[in-house]
Protein backbone atom coordinates (compact mmCIF):
# COMPACT_ATOMS: atom_id res chain seq x y z
CA UNK A 1 0.00 0.00 0.00
CA UNK A 2 1.32 3.63 -0.85
CA UNK A 3 2.61 5.47 2.26
CA UNK A 4 1.61 8.79 0.40
CA UNK A 5 -1.04 9.66 -1.54
CA UNK A 6 -1.29 12.73 -4.28
CA UNK A 7 -4.48 11.55 -6.16
CA UNK A 8 -4.16 14.72 -8.87
CA UNK A 9 -1.28 14.27 -11.32
CA UNK A 10 -2.12 17.61 -12.67
CA UNK A 11 -4.27 20.82 -11.50
CA UNK A 12 -4.86 23.99 -12.88
CA UNK A 13 -5.24 27.57 -11.84
CA UNK A 14 -5.86 30.63 -12.60
CA UNK A 15 -3.44 33.46 -11.32
CA UNK A 16 -4.50 35.57 -7.81
CA UNK A 17 -6.82 32.80 -7.43
CA UNK A 18 -6.05 29.92 -4.66
CA UNK A 19 -5.50 26.04 -4.87
CA UNK A 20 -5.64 22.98 -2.91
CA UNK A 21 -3.46 20.31 -3.38
CA UNK A 22 -4.49 17.03 -1.82
CA UNK A 23 -2.23 14.41 0.12
CA UNK A 24 -3.45 11.29 2.17
CA UNK A 25 -1.12 9.21 4.12
CA UNK A 26 -0.60 5.90 5.97
CA UNK A 27 1.04 5.23 8.98
CA UNK A 28 0.57 3.65 11.57
CA UNK A 29 3.18 5.54 13.54
CA UNK A 30 2.11 8.27 16.49
CA UNK A 31 5.02 10.66 15.93
CA UNK A 32 5.38 11.43 12.71
CA UNK A 33 5.17 14.60 9.71
CA UNK A 34 4.13 15.60 6.37
CA UNK A 35 6.34 17.98 4.25
CA UNK A 36 5.23 19.63 1.13
CA UNK A 37 8.38 20.41 -1.66
CA UNK A 38 8.08 22.45 -4.93
CA UNK A 39 9.92 21.25 -8.01
CA UNK A 40 10.15 24.25 -10.63
CA UNK A 41 10.92 23.28 -14.61
CA UNK A 42 14.56 23.92 -13.31
CA UNK A 43 14.59 20.75 -11.60
CA UNK A 44 15.49 21.68 -7.43
CA UNK A 45 13.77 20.37 -4.65
CA UNK A 46 12.68 23.34 -2.72
CA UNK A 47 10.98 22.89 0.83
CA UNK A 48 7.62 24.74 1.73
CA UNK A 49 6.34 23.54 4.68
CA UNK A 50 6.10 21.36 7.00
CA UNK A 51 3.48 19.68 9.76
CA UNK A 52 3.97 17.42 12.72
CA UNK A 53 1.28 15.21 14.12
CA UNK A 54 1.42 16.41 17.15
CA UNK A 55 1.29 19.89 16.31
CA UNK A 56 -1.85 21.69 17.44
CA UNK A 57 -2.41 24.35 14.90
CA UNK A 58 -1.79 24.03 11.15
CA UNK A 59 1.08 25.36 9.42
CA UNK A 60 1.48 28.24 7.44
CA UNK A 61 4.11 29.93 5.42
CA UNK A 62 3.76 32.76 3.85
CA UNK A 63 1.04 31.87 1.16
CA UNK A 64 1.47 28.43 1.83
CA UNK A 65 -0.86 26.34 4.52
CA UNK A 66 -1.74 22.99 5.32
CA UNK A 67 -5.01 21.81 5.98
CA UNK A 68 -4.25 18.91 8.72
CA UNK A 69 -6.81 16.43 9.19
CA UNK A 70 -5.57 14.09 11.67
CA UNK A 71 -8.87 11.51 11.56
CA UNK A 72 -8.68 11.66 7.88
CA UNK A 73 -5.39 11.27 6.99
CA UNK A 74 -5.09 13.96 5.30
CA UNK A 75 -2.76 17.00 5.01
CA UNK A 76 -3.38 19.18 1.75
CA UNK A 77 -1.32 22.21 0.73
CA UNK A 78 -3.02 25.60 -0.10
CA UNK A 79 -1.37 28.07 -2.04
CA UNK A 80 -3.13 31.36 -1.58
CA UNK A 81 -3.22 34.36 -4.23
CA UNK A 82 -1.76 31.99 -7.23
CA UNK A 83 1.36 33.69 -8.72
CA UNK A 84 2.69 32.11 -12.09
CA UNK A 85 5.75 31.25 -10.52
CA UNK A 86 3.87 28.92 -8.62
CA UNK A 87 3.49 26.74 -11.86
CA UNK A 88 5.66 23.92 -10.21
CA UNK A 89 5.59 20.00 -9.35
CA UNK A 90 4.44 19.61 -6.02
CA UNK A 91 5.28 16.18 -3.58
CA UNK A 92 4.06 15.51 -0.37
CA UNK A 93 6.13 13.64 2.01
CA UNK A 94 6.20 11.57 5.67
CA UNK A 95 8.58 11.42 7.61
CA UNK A 96 8.55 8.59 9.69
CA UNK A 97 10.69 6.98 12.75
CA UNK A 98 12.37 9.40 15.52
CA UNK A 99 14.85 11.91 16.09
CA UNK A 100 18.07 9.71 16.15
CA UNK A 101 16.68 6.75 15.10
CA UNK A 102 18.61 5.03 12.26
CA UNK A 103 14.76 4.70 10.67
CA UNK A 104 14.18 8.47 9.97
CA UNK A 105 13.87 8.87 6.24
CA UNK A 106 10.69 10.79 4.43
CA UNK A 107 8.93 8.97 2.23
CA UNK A 108 7.31 10.96 -1.16
CA UNK A 109 4.14 11.20 -3.04
CA UNK A 110 4.52 10.91 -7.20
CA UNK A 111 3.38 14.37 -7.15
CA UNK A 112 0.91 16.81 -8.62
CA UNK A 113 2.15 19.15 -11.40
CA UNK A 114 0.21 22.69 -10.85
CA UNK A 115 -0.01 24.98 -13.95
CA UNK A 116 -0.97 29.06 -12.87
CA UNK A 117 -2.96 30.46 -16.24
CA UNK A 118 -2.76 34.27 -16.49
CA UNK B 1 26.78 28.31 1.37
CA UNK B 2 27.07 25.62 -1.40
CA UNK B 3 24.77 23.74 0.12
CA UNK B 4 24.75 20.13 -0.92
CA UNK B 5 26.91 19.70 -4.05
CA UNK B 6 26.24 16.69 -6.82
CA UNK B 7 29.13 16.06 -9.64
CA UNK B 8 28.12 14.74 -12.41
CA UNK B 9 25.25 17.10 -13.71
CA UNK B 10 24.54 15.09 -16.58
CA UNK B 11 26.10 11.37 -17.42
CA UNK B 12 25.31 9.06 -20.65
CA UNK B 13 26.75 5.58 -19.82
CA UNK B 14 26.86 2.00 -21.69
CA UNK B 15 25.13 -0.85 -20.20
CA UNK B 16 27.58 -2.35 -18.13
CA UNK B 17 29.58 0.44 -17.61
CA UNK B 18 30.39 1.43 -13.89
CA UNK B 19 30.10 4.97 -12.58
CA UNK B 20 30.25 6.88 -8.74
CA UNK B 21 28.20 9.83 -8.44
CA UNK B 22 29.79 12.08 -5.76
CA UNK B 23 27.83 14.11 -2.94
CA UNK B 24 29.11 16.46 -0.54
CA UNK B 25 27.43 18.62 1.55
CA UNK B 26 29.02 21.62 3.81
CA UNK B 27 25.95 22.52 6.09
CA UNK B 28 27.74 19.78 8.80
CA UNK B 29 24.52 17.78 8.61
CA UNK B 30 24.84 14.21 10.53
CA UNK B 31 21.89 12.86 7.35
CA UNK B 32 22.62 11.83 4.05
CA UNK B 33 20.05 9.86 1.36
CA UNK B 34 19.84 8.94 -2.16
CA UNK B 35 16.88 9.16 -4.22
CA UNK B 36 15.66 9.17 -7.51
CA UNK B 37 13.30 10.38 -10.01
CA UNK B 38 11.64 8.87 -12.70
CA UNK B 39 8.52 10.32 -14.40
CA UNK B 40 5.37 9.45 -12.83
CA UNK B 41 7.07 8.04 -9.88
CA UNK B 42 8.08 10.13 -6.99
CA UNK B 43 11.46 10.42 -5.78
CA UNK B 44 11.86 6.93 -4.29
CA UNK B 45 14.93 6.13 -1.56
CA UNK B 46 17.73 4.24 -2.44
CA UNK B 47 20.26 4.58 0.66
CA UNK B 48 20.36 6.58 3.70
CA UNK B 49 23.24 7.21 5.99
CA UNK B 50 22.03 8.18 9.29
CA UNK B 51 25.11 8.90 10.08
CA UNK B 52 28.68 8.96 9.69
CA UNK B 53 29.48 5.07 9.88
CA UNK B 54 26.46 3.66 9.10
CA UNK B 55 24.41 3.27 5.80
CA UNK B 56 20.71 1.48 4.88
CA UNK B 57 18.80 0.37 2.25
CA UNK B 58 15.89 1.98 1.19
CA UNK B 59 12.98 1.03 -1.06
CA UNK B 60 15.15 0.30 -4.42
CA UNK B 61 18.70 -0.46 -3.63
CA UNK B 62 19.58 -3.23 -5.77
CA UNK B 63 22.21 -2.47 -8.46
CA UNK B 64 23.46 0.33 -6.31
CA UNK B 65 26.05 0.73 -3.58
CA UNK B 66 26.92 3.23 -1.16
CA UNK B 67 29.85 4.78 0.68
CA UNK B 68 30.13 7.47 3.53
CA UNK B 69 33.22 8.32 3.32
CA UNK B 70 33.19 11.06 6.21
CA UNK B 71 30.62 13.78 7.24
CA UNK B 72 30.24 15.61 4.14
CA UNK B 73 30.83 12.78 1.53
CA UNK B 74 27.92 10.32 0.49
CA UNK B 75 28.59 8.75 -2.88
CA UNK B 76 26.32 6.37 -4.79
CA UNK B 77 27.75 3.41 -7.28
CA UNK B 78 26.40 1.63 -9.87
CA UNK B 79 28.89 -1.26 -10.81
CA UNK B 80 27.01 -2.26 -13.88
CA UNK B 81 25.06 0.18 -15.69
CA UNK B 82 20.98 -1.24 -16.95
CA UNK B 83 19.24 0.84 -19.22
CA UNK B 84 16.08 0.96 -16.18
CA UNK B 85 18.79 2.92 -14.02
CA UNK B 86 17.85 6.02 -16.34
CA UNK B 87 16.75 8.80 -14.02
CA UNK B 88 17.32 11.67 -12.51
CA UNK B 89 19.14 11.17 -8.75
CA UNK B 90 19.25 13.11 -5.90
CA UNK B 91 21.50 13.49 -2.61
CA UNK B 92 20.19 15.14 0.23
CA UNK B 93 21.25 15.89 3.54
CA UNK B 94 19.37 16.67 6.75
CA UNK B 95 19.74 17.96 10.62
CA UNK B 96 19.30 15.42 13.21
CA UNK B 97 17.92 17.00 16.44
CA UNK B 98 14.44 18.56 15.21
CA UNK B 99 12.01 15.98 14.16
CA UNK B 100 11.13 19.06 11.46
CA UNK B 101 14.20 19.19 9.99
CA UNK B 102 13.83 19.33 6.05
CA UNK B 103 15.87 17.71 3.82
CA UNK B 104 18.12 19.92 1.45
CA UNK B 105 18.52 18.82 -1.83
CA UNK B 106 21.45 18.55 -4.62
CA UNK B 107 20.65 20.08 -7.82
CA UNK B 108 20.48 16.43 -9.18
CA UNK B 109 22.44 14.27 -11.22
CA UNK B 110 20.53 12.92 -14.63
CA UNK B 111 21.86 9.47 -15.91
CA UNK B 112 21.31 8.20 -19.03
CA UNK B 113 21.65 4.05 -19.67
CA UNK B 114 21.65 3.11 -23.24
Amino acid sequence: AQKITQTQPGMFVQEKEAVTLDCTYDTSDPSYGLFWYKQPSSGEMIFLIYQGSYDQQNATEGRYSLNFQKARKSANLVISASQLGDSAMYFCAMREGRQGGSNYKLTFGKGTLLTVNP
Amino acid sequence: NAGVTQTPKFQVLKTGQSMTLQCAQDMNHNSMYWYRQDPGMGLRLIYYSASEGTTDKGEVPNGYNVSRLNKREFSLRLESAAPSQTSVYFCASRETGRLNSPLHFGNGTRLTVT
